[in-house]
């Protein structure tokens, strides 16, 4: 089946415009998750989503970065006056849950954003 | 809140030989363990997990991990790497209950034929 995907898979920008970054998870899966991989860095969590609970916006790195998740599927996360340290590759990720689920995450390809 | 520790950031061996990846946690409660990799150009994907039971869990590949509660470790080995296991190899653990992952830094490998 089709796996978690993420658009666009490259970003440019311009130090101070606001970007947009998708990820459309794994249909049926009621997790999801944000992270921020960068070099030497390891995944940096961001947020995540379960269900209809507030999210867990514990990793938010500034008040420039934002998600929202609507309808229980797609993923937004925005990251606004975008500065030259968000330059990272930003993943998602998506898991089944509930009882017996064995919290596996299901990575997709990642959007590279690089600011100039 | 828990984190992990992955020592090695940077492994080189060559074929055939032995590989041990070294991970650390700091959580005293129950937890959940993963390692994942990543191989050049993929996704990043589940190599094994541990839940419960035996602390000694075989993963794809050949791999395998031992969860060792004193220690808050959960090593991962290969008994004889190839080639094809060139890759980046994350740790990571979960708290029981909670599906909220931390990562390590993780730690490339690199196998020369």
């Amino acid at each position: 089946g089709a796996g978690v995907s993420q658009s666009p898979s490259n970003k440019v920008t311009e130090k101070g415009k606001d970007v947009e970054l998708r990820c459309d998870p794994i249909s049926g899966h009621t997790a999801l998750y944000w992270y921020r991989q960068s070099l030497g860095q390891g995944l940096e969590f961001l947020i995540y989503f379960q269900g209809n609970s507030a999210p867990d916006k514990s990793g938010l790195p500034s008040d420039r970065f934002s998600a929202e998740r609507t309808g229980g599927s797609v993923s937004t996360l925005t990251i606004q006056r975008t500065q030259q340290e968000d330059s990272a590759v930003y993943l998602c990720a998506s898991s089944p849950s509930g009882a017996g689920s064995s919290y596996e995450q299901y990575f997709g390809p990642g959007t590279r954003l690089t600011v100039t | 809140a828990q984190s992990v520790s992955q020592h090695n950031h940077h492994v080189i061996l060559s074929e055939a030989a032995s590989l041990e990846l070294g991970c650390n946690y700091s959580y005293g409660g129950t937890v959940n363990l993963f390692w994942y990799v990543q191989y050049p150009g993929q996704h990043l994907q589940l190599l094994l997990k541990y839940f419960s039971g035996d602390p000694l869990v075989k993963g794809i590949k050949g791999f395998e991990a031992e969860f060792i509660k004193s220690k808050f470790s959960f090593n991962l080995r290969k008994p004889s790497v190839q080639w094809s296991d060139t890759a980046e190899y994350f740790c990571a653990v979960s708290i029981r209950g909670y599906q909220k992952v931390t990562f390590g830094t993780g730690t490339k490998l690199q196998v020369i034929p």
